[in-house]
């Protein structure tokens, strides 16, 4: 069956550096998410991105952080300037379309570690 | 603001018992999701319901609209099963709105 990819699986980083999260979503969907779970807590809504734009985004997702799909396998979410506090599991999802009765798929998460 | 309840937070059971997890959210929704989560962290999506009932092997979700309202059931449950579940909802093209999961351990 086909996945969601995430790389990398950890990610450590020194705070104000930039960190760039890469997901490959399942070839034929049209819609991509991204998520973040903090240690102990539950899991956030970041983005949406749908036809090459940002369709919707949370209160969490300010200047620092942007998505792109630079070509048509990967999408990815990028830090500019990281801080501890983004320091969170990021999970990608996506979905083929919004009408047929198909959950988001995830993939396994990228653990990021700001020191 | 769509908020998600789940009930019980925590719920240890012995192997074989039946398994009720409850949801509760507050604006109206295109689709709710039941979703298991193992340590290590990879999410697993169980269920997408709009609508009535659906059962996959020992796993039973079913959805009230009118009352707002979502049951994820277990039956015979085994320690394999322990994981913590987690129930969100979506609205249209949104993201989806977590609850905050509910831990699950099935003991020998």
């Amino acid at each position: 069956e086909p996945e969601v990819t995430q790389t990398p699986s950890h990610q450590v980083t020194q705070m104000g550096q930039e960190v760039i999260l890469r997901c490959v979503p399942i070839s034929n969907h049209l819609y991509f998410y991204w998520y973040r779970q903090i240690l102990g807590q539950k899991v956030e809504f970041l983005v949406s991105f749908y036809n090459n734009e940002i369709s919707e985004k949370s209160e969490i997702f300010d200047d620092q952080f942007s998505v792109e799909r630079p070509d048509g396998s990967n999408f990815t979410l990028k830090i500019r300037s990281t801080k501890l506090e983004d320091s969170a599991m990021y999970f990608c999802a996506s979905i083929r379309d919004l009408t047929s009765n198909q959950p988001q798929h995830f993939g396994d998460g990228t653990r990021l570690s700001i020191l | 603001k769509n908020e998600v309840e789940q009930s019980p937070q925590n719920l240890t059971a012995q192997e074989g018992e039946f398994i009720t997890i409850n949801c509760s959210y507050s604006v109206g929704i295109s689709a709710l999701h039941w979703l298991q989560q193992h340590p290590g962290g990879g999410i697993v999506s169980l269920f997408m319901l709009s609508s009535g009932k659906k059962k996959h092997g020992r796993l039973i979700a079913t959805i009230n609209i009118q009352e707002k309202h979502s049951s994820l059931h277990i039956t015979a449950s085994h320690p394999r099963d322990s994981a913590v579940y987690i129930c969100a909802v979506r609205r249209g093209a949104d993201g989806l709105t977590f609850g905050k999961g509910t831990h699950l351990i099935i003991q020998p």
